[in-house]
């Protein structure tokens, strides 16, 4: 089953605007990693926030973490068009990566 | 480096056909995994090895074996193919073990069953 699971499905937003996307995950975990997947290719690894963390950021991307909620938020600022691209949590289940279904980001230039 | 290669790149099956599917990669990971990414799903761990010698099932392993005798190398098996494992495989790899560590994935092979 699905650890996983990123809301919205969709996003549509023009270039310029924030993004938001949230993943919710079931049981207990280390770490919480985000990755992009551009149309036809494999994922790219993003961020990692471990579960001490609240909050981390990388350039234009902002993480939060609250495992008390078991959920975990991706805001991409400043949207591009090159950001359009499909976005997957992934949470760690006993040596076993576990990803989401991912939300489907499109910016419109 | 190379990263993370897999071969083909693209295959068609006729059911009941098996193949193998290459993953190798050149960066020394000891953690390789296989996923299977079908529209709507994300991806489902097929198997995983956390280093030469050692495999695991993941959430959908029926139809697929693995085998690891090599750090580099970890290829998936389909015994006899089926409609239903028409999907894009990646392979992935990455230093350790759970999430402390970030995945590389592969660019893909791109898998249709008739």
């Amino acid at each position: 089953s699905q650890q996983g699971e990123e809301d919205p499905q969709a996003l549509s937003i023009q270039e310029g605007e924030n993004a938001t996307m949230n993943c919710s995950y079931k049981t207990s975990i280390n770490n919480l990693q985000w990755y992009r997947q551009n149309s036809g290719r494999g994922l790219v690894h993003l961020i990692l926030i471990r579960s001490n963390e609240r909050e981390k950021h990388s350039g234009r991307l902002r993480v939060t973490l609250d495992t008390s909620k078991k959920s975990s938020s991706l805001l991409i600022t400043a949207s591009r068009a090159a950001d359009t691209a499909s976005y997957f949590c992934a949470t760690d289940e006993a040596y076993k990566y576990i990803f989401g279904t991912g939300t489907r980001l499109k910016v419109l230039a | 480096n190379a990263g993370v290669t897999q071969t083909p790149k693209f295959q068609v099956l006729k059911t009941g056909q098996s193949m193998t599917l290459q993953c190798a990669q050149d960066m020394n990971h000891e953690y390789m995994s296989w996923y299977r990414q079908d529209p709507g799903m994300g991806l489902r761990l097929i198997h995983y090895s956390v280093g030469a010698g050692i495999t695991d099932q993941g959430e959908v392993p029926n139809g697929y074996n693995v085998s690891r005798s090599t750090t580099e190398d970890f290829p998936l098996r389909l015994l006899s193919a089926a409609p239903s494992q028409t999907s894009v495989y990646f392979c992935a790899s990455s230093f350790g073990t759970g999430a402390n560590y970030e995945q590389y994935f592969g660019p893909g092979t791109r898998l249709t069953v008739t």
